[in-house]
């Protein structure tokens, strides 16, 4: 069956513009994450969703970041007025939330802000 | 200090050669730890998972956790040059769909034929 989704694989903006990434889950999978990888710094958790509701939300860094997810499935990440800071691969994960089963995260989207 | 330290490397090593990685972290709240193997420019995948102390073994990949040391380290045998990739350690306090996940910053992997 087919993986994780994410699109764009590659992003290319200018400082100040919004973007907005998204991401498909494996059908069925109730949980789904966001992670940052940025270079040096591993992965950073940025949000959690269980169904279309977000328990945790505790890694945004900032209120120019926000989250959602509709119909229990797809998830947009959008990130406005863009700064260099914000180049990263973000990271989509989901889950089907039996206990000791595995994330599967997607390839991610590469932001580059120029 | 962060939670989880991992060395950054890289590591190369010649093919064949027994493999050690190794993480320590702070918070004695992690109850279970994992492996992911990063190939370039893909997500993450799981290798070894394992809860509490103790050893799992897997193929050529042996898991090790030392609870009362707060380590863990990731053992590879007869390392192939398909070995080679980023490879994270991660831990949480609890299982299931809220087990966010806390990572190492990752080291990579160069297997050399």
């Amino acid at each position: 069956g087919a993986g994780v989704s994410q699109s764009p694989s590659n992003k290319v903006t200018e400082k100040g513009k919004d973007v907005e990434l998204r991401c498909d889950p494996i059908s069925g999978h109730t949980a789904l994450y966001w992670y940052r990888q940025s270079l040096g710094q591993g992965l950073e958790f940025l949000i959690y969703f269980q169904g279309n509701s977000a328990p945790d939300k505790s890694g945004l860094p900032s209120d120019r970041f926000s989250a959602e997810r509709t119909g229990g499935s797809v998830s947009t990440l959008t990130i406005q007025r863009t700064q260099q800071e914000d180049s990263a691969v973000y990271l989509c994960a989901s889950f089907e939330g039996m206990d000791n089963s595995p994330l599967h995260f997607g390839n991610g989207t590469r932001l580059t802000v120029t | 200090q962060k939670e989880v330290e991992q060395d950054p490397g890289p590591l190369s090593v010649p093919e064949g050669a027994i493999v050690s990685l190794n993480c320590t972290y702070s918070n004695s709240a992690f109850q279970y730890f994992m492996w992911y193997r990063q190939y370039s420019r893909k997500g993450p995948e799981l290798l070894m998972y394992t809860y509490s102390s103790g050893n799992k073994e897997d193929g050529r990949f042996t898991a090790q956790v030392d609870k009362s040391s707060k380590y863990i380290s990731l053992f590879i045998r007869d390392s192939q040059p398909s070995d080679s990739a980023t490879y994270l350690c991660a831990m949480s306090r609890v299982t299931g769909a809220n087990s966010k996940l806390t990572f190492g910053k990752g080291i990579t992997l160069s297997v050399r034929p």
